[in-house]
């Protein structure tokens, strides 16, 4: 699986857009990007994926560079209940049910 | 959504014990299970991969003989710490996906703490 880089921790204003970069510079044709994030002390919550279009759910915005090295969640309007760790991986979507290897993340801490 | 339900979610227990995590898949069929282990302030880290009805496969480190895995229906799959010692205290978190390509969802996690 193609390696991730995030920022370790952010800040956002509660009720304000919360945008997390992650740089994958070395993501195969046949990558997906992933976003998962984990509020403390629960298990990952799945956020979001996308393949090279941008993506939207009911949860957040998903933007991909062209060159797909990179891409960006967003929380369009952060709430106090969305500070948590926040996991940007890549890898195969496929049938084999590959495995997601975590880094250490993005720790969003939203403030009042 | 899909939901994965861990059960217990949280167990103290003497050293040399011996304990059993459930890992179940409620509204779906849950092909391959993972089971993870976190630390505090670490990131999530693969134990084994599990295949219904197949032998379990371990990461390098991670000793099978300890952490007994059953994956033996396409809803259950089992994780049992034998003969727990304080250093085996830790979140235990098992996902599952099926066979329709879908994300991987989690359980909620067991936090193990062995006296």
């Amino acid at each position: 699986d193609a390696k991730t880089t995030q920022p370790p921790s952010m800040d956002c204003a509660e009720g304000r857009a919360a945008n997390l970069p992650c740089n994958h510079s070395t993501i195969s044709g046949n990558e997906y990007v992933y976003w998962y994030r984990q509020i403390h002390s629960q298990g990952p919550q799945y956020i979001i994926h996308g393949l090279k279009n941008n993506e939207t759910n009911e949860m957040a915005s998903l933007i991909i560079t062209e060159d797909r090295k990179s891409s960006t969640l967003i929380l369009p309007h952060a709430t106090l209940r969305d500070t948590a760790v926040y996991y940007c991986i890549v890898r195969v979507l496929n049938n084999a049910g590959n495995m997601l290897t975590f880094g250490g993340g993005t720790r969003l801490m939203v403030k009042p | 959504g899909a939901v994965v339900s861990q059960h217990p979610s949280w167990v103290i227990c003497k050293s040399g014990t011996s304990v059993k995590i459930e890992c179940r898949s409620l509204d779906f069929q849950a092909t391959t299970m993972f089971w993870y282990r976190q630390f505090p302030k670490q990131s999530l880290m693969l134990m084994a991969t599990s295949n219904e009805g197949s032998k379990a496969t371990y990461e390098q480190g991670v000793e099978k003989d300890k952490f007994l895995i059953n994956h033996a229906s396409l809803t259950l799959s089992t994780l049992t710490v034998t003969s727990a010692h304080p250093e085996d205290s830790s979140f235990y978190i098992c996902s599952a996906t099926g066979r329709d390509r879908q994300p991987q969802h989690f359980g909620d996690g067991t936090r193990l703490s062995i006296l």
